[in-house]
């Protein structure tokens, strides 16, 4: 079954402690991204990456930094975690940018 | 960069009625114009897309047009019905830019 997958779903952690969410793909996608849902803010890219070894600063990228040393895998690692990081995560995944995303289900992060 | 609005924030319809979606981008080099439907939990799912060179586009009770000039898009649902409720998110990207924007969402709430 072609999906993104994401892990973990849940993640409550304390401020300071550095954390990676993981993110894979199984359908040989180029383009991989990282969105954080926020209310009434909708979904704000922080950080996208167009091949492997190739990623790019998306609206919100501070306090974030991510890796692409696989095409399949894309983690998202927060260094060192501050309660404004707490939001909800989605990664997503195309053929391309003028192609259909997939979301994984997200992570929901609670940094207190 | 590409700016997207969207408007309604909420949108609330009776079932059976129609409902519609506005929203306008800024880059003029824009070719892409995806619609996501998130239902309450679940992560975002494309459910029609039109690109710069088609003014219209319909799947079932879903259309889309798209106004180059006024440089806007609506996502029209007609027969709404109460699995319609959810939020809806458009977007705008074009093959340049290398990004993917999304508007901030309308709530839409088909009631029975």
């Amino acid at each position: 079954e072609a999906q993104v997958t994401q892990n973990p779903r849940y993640l409550i952690t304390v401020t300071g402690k550095k954390l990676t969410v993981t993110c894979s793909q199984n359908m040989n996608h180029e383009y991989m991204s990282w969105y954080r849902q926020d209310p009434g803010l909708g979904l704000r890219q922080i950080y996208y990456s167009m091949n492997v070894e190739v990623t790019d600063k998306g609206d919100v990228p501070e306090g974030y930094k991510v890796s692409r040393k696989e095409k399949r895998n894309f983690p998202l690692i927060l260094e060192s975690p501050s309660p404004n990081q707490t939001s909800l995560y989605f990664c997503a995944s195309s053929r391309g940018i003028n192609s259909p995303l997939h979301f994984g289900n997200g992570t929901r992060l609670t940094v207190t | 960069g590409e700016n997207v609005e969207q408007h309604p924030s909420t949108l609330s319809v009776q079932e059976g009625d129609s409902a519609v979606i506005k929203c306008t981008y800024s880059d003029s080099a824009s070719n892409y114009f995806p619609w996501y439907k998130q239902e309450l939990g679940k992560r975002p799912q494309l459910i029609i897309d039109i690109r710069s060179n088609v003014g219209e586009k319909k799947d079932q009770r879903i259309a889309v047009t798209l106004n180059k000039t006024a440089k806007h898009f609506s996502l029209h649902i007609t027969e709404t019905q109460p699995e319609d409720s959810a939020v809806y998110f458009c977007a705008a990207s074009n093959t340049g830019f290398q990004k993917l924007v999304f508007g901030t969402g309308t709530r839409l709430l088909v009631s029975p």
